[in-house]
C-alpha cells in the first residue's frame, strides 16, 4: 500500500533561515508528487508537484526516487509561508491521492 | 464558479443520529473525492467518483457510510448511526481528469461533525 510519511509534525525556523520539509514515500511503482498547504483559516490547496519540476514561492521539491523522498525546500523562509504543509502521494494513472500527517511550519520574525 | 462548495459546514448531532453532507465540485471536474480529517492527522482518502461512477472505496468507510454522486455533479456523503468516532472534518475535492496525469484537486472548506 501507498504510505506518506512526514517525520516532523511542527518546525520552526528564523525569518530568513532555509526551510527544509521532509516526505518520504514507500511505493515502488512510478508516483506523482504532490505539496499541498493550508494557510490560516483557507482552503487546502496544492503548492507544487514533482512532475512541473517548477518553483512556487521560491519553493521546490526534487524527486529522489533512490532515497523515496520528496523534501520542500525554500532557501530563505518567509513569514507568510507559515502555514499546514502536506505532502501527497499518486499513483500515476490512478487517481487516490493518499495525504501524509502534515508538517506545521512557523516562521519566527 | 466560487470553487467547491460543501455544506453544512458545521453540524452537531447525537449518537445514533444519521447526517448528510453535499459536495458541489466545480463545474466542469469530473472527479469528486471524499476525504475525512481528524485533528493532528492528514486527509484519509474515503472514496472518490469518475462522473457518477464510485471507483473506489477505503476500508474506513464502514457499511454505515454510503456516497452518492447521482448525476455526475454533486455528491451526497451519509453517515448512518453515527459514533463519537465519527467526529471529524469531510472535506469534500473535485479535479479534472487530465488523462494520465493526476489532476489537481480543488477542495472545499469541509463540513466539521460533532457527535455527542
Amino acid at each position: 500500500a501507498q504510505r506518506v510519511t512526514q517525520p516532523e509534525k511542527l518546525l520552526s525556523v528564523f525569518k530568513g533561515a532555509p526551510v527544509e520539509l521532509k516526505c518520504n514515500y514507500s511505493y515502488s511503482g512510478s508516483p506523482e508528487l504532490f505539496w499541498y498547504v493550508q494557510y490560516s483559516r483557507q482552503r487546502l490547496q496544492l503548492l507544487l508537484r514533482h512532475i512541473s519540476r517548477e518553483s512556487i514561492k521560491g519553493f521546490t521539491a526534487d524527486l529522489n526516487k533512490g532515497e523515496t523522498s520528496f523534501h520542500l525546500k525554500k532557501p530563505f523562509a518567509q513569514e507568510e509561508d507559515s502555514a499546514m504543509y502536506y505532502c501527497a502521494l499518486s499513483l500515476r494513472g490512478y487517481q487516490k491521492v493518499t495525504f501524509g500527517t502534515g508538517t506545521k511550519l512557523q516562521v519566527i520574525p | 464558479d466560487t470553487g467547491v462548495s460543501q455544506n453544512p459546514r458545521h453540524k452537531i448531532t447525537k449518537r445514533g443520529q444519521n447526517v448528510t453532507f453535499r459536495c458541489d465540485p466545480i463545474s466542469e471536474h469530473n472527479r469528486l473525492y471524499w476525504y475525512r480529517q481528524t485533528l493532528g492527522q492528514g486527509p484519509e482518502f474515503l472514496t472518490y467518483f469518475q462522473n457518477e461512477a464510485q471507483l473506489e472505496k477505503s476500508r474506513l468507510l464502514s457499511d454505515r457510510f454510503s456516497a452518492e454522486r447521482p448525476k455526475g455533479s454533486f455528491s451526497t456523503l451519509e453517515i448512518q448511526r453515527t459514533e463519537q468516532g465519527d467526529s471529524a472534518m469531510y472535506l469534500c475535492a473535485s479535479s479534472l481528469d487530465t488523462g494520465a496525469d493526476t489532476g489537481e484537486l480543488f477542495f472545499g472548506e469541509g463540513s466539521r461533525l460533532t457527535v455527542l
